[in-house]
């Protein structure tokens, strides 16, 4: 069936510093990949997205690229804040249905 | 915009019972909604796909008999938690799409904590 396998499930960085994310999907009929914020006890924040269409994505400190080949696509975040830190997800629709298939999610701290 | 909302935000019941969440989109038509479960430090899993004016398509190991949904109208789908046990604590998250806002992003809940005692 449809999966997402998201890495490092933790990452610690300090502030200042990059951060960066992995997944990789198994259905090759994705073509949208939201990536997510969620703070404990929140709802899941959209923060960024990448259609199929695209290989890069930027929005301020944010950047996301998609690699439809290998079925991998990445969240970067530069000059990281202790604001960042929460669990981020990714996650991957099928075209057809739009139902998403989320990562296992990556709790990010970042140290001041 | 695309603003959507849940309610109860918290809710506590005995064993056995049943509980109904709802889930509505507030300033657009949600031609779709998704129910997710998230257990404490998992991530979201999709329990059912719900289109307005049809049955909900769940997933797999998902039974159709205990949570039951409802989406009846283009701004409302209900989400119904029958006999509930204390596995079925959770937090239930709902989201929406539609036809007027980006086809592909979906606008999410604030989420309904249940705990069954």
């Amino acid at each position: 069936g449809e999966n997402v396998e998201q890495h490092p499930s933790t990452l610690s960085v300090q502030e200042g510093d990059s951060a960066v994310i992995k997944c990789t999907y198994s259905d090759s009929a994705s073509n949208y990949f939201p990536w997510y914020k969620q703070e404990l006890g929140k709802r899941p924040q959209l923060i960024i997205d990448i259609r199929s269409n695209v290989g890069e994505k930027k929005d301020q400190r944010i950047a996301v690229t998609l690699n439809k080949t290998a079925k991998h696509f990445s969240l970067h975040i530069t000059e990281t804040q202790p604001e960042d830190s929460a669990v981020y997800f990714c996650a991957a629709a099928h075209g057809n249905t739009g139902k998403l298939i989320f990562g296992q999610g990556t709790t990010l701290q970042v140290k001041p | 915009g695309a603003v959507v909302s849940q309610h109860p935000s918290r809710v506590i019941c005995k064993s056995g019972t049943s509980v109904k969440i709802e889930c509505r989109s507030l300033d657009f038509q949600a031609t779709t909604m998704f129910w997710y479960r998230q257990f404490p430090k998992q991530s979201l899993m999709l329990m059912a796909t719900s289109n307005e004016g049809s049955k909900a398509t769940y997933e797999q190991g998902v039974e159709k008999d205990k949570f039951l949904i409802n989406h009846a109208s283009l701004t409302l789908s209900t989400l119904t938690v029958t006999s509930a046990h204390p596995e079925d604590s959770s937090f239930y998250i709902c989201s929406a799409r539609g036809p007027r806002v980006s086809l592909d992003t979906q606008y999410f809940g604030p989420g309904t904590r249940l705990t069954v005692l």
